[in-house]
């Protein structure tokens, strides 16, 4: 089946600095993936849809100066949590969309960011 | 606006005995609906899709548009069944986003 992956699998960074997530679908092509942030014991919030070769779409509430996303390729998406703070600690899942598997999304491992 | 609600945080039933996860929904168009699991320590995987109208695992979902439910049924849980069960509901004319349920721990005790 379909895999994603994730790049870092966890993360810990002093408050103020920068830190990259990526996420790659390895054996198809995704024109469109999605972050999700996940607080503990909570459901999944979608932050952005991520299109190949354009921008972002942030949901309400999200600041996308604040996490940037590059959807370069077809197979990598990254996340750019900039300036992070304590309250970014969370976990970040990424999803990506097959187009041939029929609106399935299939989902990474996470990455659990912790901001010192 | 869409939501999707889970009213059981956790689910606790004996294994044999049958499964009913409840999901209810609002959305103003056509939905479609998912079941996704999350086995421990497992990232999050699709169950079933309402439009498929398959039985997974032994697992099944109806829905009804009347009463905007989405439940999932199991007649007989097994212990491997054990884990997070998200519902999920995409918005078609939104590119296909996904809004999730809070999920519900289903936990299939001996």
């Amino acid at each position: 089946g379909a895999v994603v992956s994730q790049h870092p699998s966890w993360v810990i960074c002093k408050s103020g600095t920068s830190v990259k997530i990526e996420c790659r679908s390895l054996d198809f092509q995704a024109t469109t993936m999605f972050w999700y942030r996940q607080f503990p014991k909570q459901s999944l919030m979608l932050m952005a849809t991520s299109n190949e070769g354009s921008k972002a779409t942030y949901e309400q509430g999200v600041e996308k100066d604040k996490f940037l996303i590059n959807h370069a390729s077809l197979t990598l998406s990254t996340l750019t949590v900039t300036s992070a703070h304590p309250e970014d600690s969370s976990f970040y899942i990424c999803s990506a969309r097959d187009s041939v598997s029929y609106n399935e999304q299939f989902f990474g491992p996470g990455t659990r960011l912790t901001v010192l | 606006a869409q939501r999707v609600t889970q009213p059981e945080k956790l689910l606790s039933v004996f294994k044999g005995a049958p499964v009913e996860l409840k999901c209810n929904y609002s959305y103003s168009g056509s939905p479609e609906l998912f079941w996704y699991v999350q086995y421990s320590r497992q990232r999050l995987q699709l169950l079933l899709r309402h439009i498929s109208r398959e039985s997974i695992k032994g697992f099944t979902a109806d829905l009804n548009k009347g009463e905007t439910s989405f439940h999932l049924k199991k007649p007989f849980a097994q212990e491997e069944d054990s884990a997070m069960y998200y519902c999920a509901l995409s918005h078609t004319g939104g590119g296909n986003k996904l809004t999730f349920g809070t999920g519900t721990q289903l936990k299939v005790e001996l």
